[in-house]
């Protein structure tokens, strides 16, 4: 079965970077298209980053762009976030997600997410 | 302010019908496929509805969707208090190239 597993979150300052991984297994990690997803604490869902099945395409919210950036390594199965520049307003729990296809289709499977909280 | 917009709470009572819309525009539900998740209370979200209309394995047919021009709607018929979550609708804008979510519904069956 499909499984994502999220990790690297936690409490980091204003201004300071953090990296999150997520471990993909029960499917062709390589075949799909991997996404990002946030939920600020009481608010609703937020997308974040789409990268392609390769790696070779990736598209940001505006609200990341230039902040985020998303990579995968097919041969660990690891997607990663890279986030520069936190601000108090990236709190949230960041969740992977799987695409349903190479670019991007559907959200069909959820990681349990990852909570970051950027605080003083 | 959400690019789709879904009204930010329903309630029915168990056994009935509701129905939860997503206007969106021509840049995303119009020209794209919508999908439709549902968040139960301290879970993750999880796919409910996707190309409009086609459910996952697993997935009761009390649930459907549907779209029309740049609208959307999710049904649920005999409503269970276990049903009782946020629902989210979501789609790919061409203008923005990012997908967009609705601001959520939270369904409460009474």
């Amino acid at each position: 079965q499909v499984q994502l597993g999220e990790s690297g979150g936690g409490v980091v300052q204003p201004g300071r970077s953090l990296r999150l991984s997520c471990a993909a297994s029960g499917f062709t990690f390589s075949s799909y298209g991997m996404q990002w997803v946030r939920q600020a604490p009481g608010k609703g869902l937020e997308w974040v980053a789409v990268i392609s099945y390769d790696g070779r395409n990736a598209y940001y919210a505006d609200s990341v762009k230039g902040r985020f950036t998303v990579s995968r390594d097919n041969s660990k199965n690891t997607l990663y976030l890279h986030m520069n520049s936190l601000r108090a307003e990236d709190t949230a729990v960041y969740y992977c997600v799987k695409d349903s296809k190479k670019n991007v289709g559907y959200f069909d499977y959820w990681g349990q997410g990852t909570l970051v909280t950027v605080s003083s | 302010q959400s690019v789709l917009t879904q009204p930010p709470s329903v309630s029915a009572a168990p056994g009935q019908k509701v129905t939860i819309s997503c206007s969106g525009s021509s840049s995303n539900i119009g020209n794209n496929y919508v999908s439709w998740y549902q968040q139960l209370p301290g879970t993750a979200p999880k796919l409910l509805i996707y190309e409009n209309n086609k459910r996952p394995s697993g997935i009761p047919d009390r649930f459907s969707g549907s779209k029309s021009g740049t609208s959307a709607t999710l049904g649920i018929t005999g409503l269970q208090t276990g049903d009782e979550a946020d629902y989210y609708c979501g789609t790919w804008d061409n203008s923005l190239s990012g997908w967009v979510f609705g601001g959520g519904t939270k369904l409460a069956v009474l």
